[in-house]
């Protein structure tokens, strides 16, 4: 399973576009980089999922560079309730799930 | 419908009590999932059904016991619990097909548990 690492807490304000970093070197050819957002005392909430270049959905776009070693999560004009912990995953059909410590961002007015 | 509906949403128990803990989904996926989430970090992967088969068991204690009777249902059994098994519980499930699980999984909102 491929390792990923991202910044542990950031910090934005409302109105403001935020990007997360995600590094996953050991990357494999079959993972997908796929994004989760959990709310205190929620289950966690799928929100994108890529191979490479770029993914947009209504919620987020995902960036992944041709070497695929890292991966952005873009939220365009973040409000209060994006304050949430956002997990990078490096996943390969038929694998489980393992969720990295996750970038807690907190938006403020 | 696109829920997982976990109950209870909170339980106390004491070490030496038995409880369940059941979670429902009607989306007609195959795979079914048990998480342990703990206070300030990431979800950890208990046990995986396939199909209503268990196919994972990430080396979990027996004092928990899952059951999958329908594929619409997952249970987990509890027995002799720890206080240090005071967690947030998640069940999740996502589409299988052909031995394929798609990244998309959906979680219930848990169930707080508390050992006494």
């Amino acid at each position: 399973l491929a390792k990923t690492t991202q910044p542990i807490s950031m910090d934005s304000y409302e109105g403001q576009e935020v990007n997360i970093t995600c590094s996953h070197n050991n990357i494999a050819t079959n993972d997908y980089i796929t994004w989760y957002q959990q709310f205190p005392s929620q289950g966690p909430r799928f929100i994108i999922q890529g191979y490479k270049t770029k993914v947009t959905n209504e919620v987020a776009s995902l960036f992944i560079p041709a070497d695929r070693k890292s991966s952005t999560l873009s939220l365009p004009r973040v409000s209060l309730s994006d304050t949430a912990v956002y997990y990078c995953l490096a996943y390969n059909y038929g694998q489980n799930f393992v969720f990295g410590p996750g970038t807690r961002l907190s938006v403020l007015p | 419908d696109t829920e997982v509906t976990q109950t209870p949403k909170h339980l106390v128990m004491g070490m030496t009590n038995k409880k369940s803990l059941k979670c429902e989904q009607h989306m007609g996926h195959r795979a079914m999932y048990w998480y342990k989430q703990k206070a300030k970090k990431p979800p950890e992967l208990m046990f995986v059904y396939s199909y209503e088969k268990l196919s994972i068991n990430e080396s979990v204690p027996s004092r928990f016991s899952p059951e999958c009777p329908n594929s619409s249902l997952l249970n987990l059994h509890l027995h002799a619990l720890q206080p240090e098994d005071s967690a947030l519980y998640l069940c999740a499930s996502s589409q299988e097909g052909r031995g394929r699980r798609t990244s998309e999984q959906y979680f219930g909102p848990g169930t707080r548990l508390t050992v006494t």
